[in-house]
């Protein structure tokens, strides 16, 4: 059972642009909401994370939105560059294991085009 | 900051054979994740450790894989027999410790296997 359901599976955007990434999740139990960049070859890594006390959380060009009625969470990523071309993952996690219980969506893979 | 370290980077086995991957976590930290990262889905977490007790392995398929981490330090993740569908890239992860939501978890580079 997928509790982590990401979309698109990919997406091409053109420099400049905004990127956007959804994700839904079932168990509302999960109460932090990371999203990790991976490049090819490497390990993911952390981008940014929101717990749901608030319903929007900004680092840089890196939005999380968040809606916890519709359990639904998203990233926008503004003024896309060629350099952000990788695949991320968003991901959820219950309290009760720390938050180091993350489980992962399918990832979406991104292109931005020059 | 030295990272996570990992190796192999890559490893062909044919099935049912054994194959082994190692990997040295960054320096301090307590807690070491194993995850299998299938091609197309997101890593999917095989076993946790703490200092060198095993805090979460209910994903782990005991029949074939273990895991240790001995002194706390290091961690080998170990599958015997391989199988096809163990074809994946193994992600070894460390955090400084468990508990808020802020203990950011750090992946290594992976092993990558194929199993043929």
């Amino acid at each position: 059972q997928q509790q982590v359901k990401q979309s698109p599976q990919s997406l091409i955007v053109q420099k400049g642009g905004i990127s956007i990434i959804n994700c839904a999740y079932e168990n509302t139990a999960f109460d932090y909401f990371p999203w990790y960049q991976q490049f090819p070859g490497k390990g993911p890594a952390l981008l940014i994370a929101i717990r749901p006390d608030v319903s929007e959380k900004k680092e840089g060009r890196f939005t999380i939105s968040f809606n916890k009625s519709a359990k639904q969470f998203s990233l926008h990523i503004m003024d896309s560059q060629p350099g952000d071309s990788a695949t991320y993952f968003c991901a959820a996690s219950p309290p009760d294991s720390g938050y180091s219980t993350l489980t992962f969506g399918k990832g979406t893979m991104l292109l931005v085009s020059p | 900051e030295a990272g996570v370290a990992q190796s192999p980077r890559y490893k062909i086995i044919e099935k049912r054979q054994s194959v082994a991957f190692w990997c040295n976590p960054i320096s301090g930290h307590a807690t070491l994740y194993w995850y299998q990262q299938i091609l197309g889905q997101g890593p999917k977490l095989l076993i946790q450790f703490q200092n060198n007790g095993v805090v979460d392995d209910s994903q782990l398929p005991k029949d074939r894989f273990s895991a240790e981490r001995l002194k706390g330090v290091d961690s080998t993740l170990k599958i015997q027999p391989a199988k096809l569908e163990d074809s994946a890239v193994y992600l070894c992860a460390s955090s400084f410790g468990t508990g808020g939501p802020y203990n950011e978890q750090f992946f290594g580079p992976g092993t990558r296997l194929t199993v043929l």
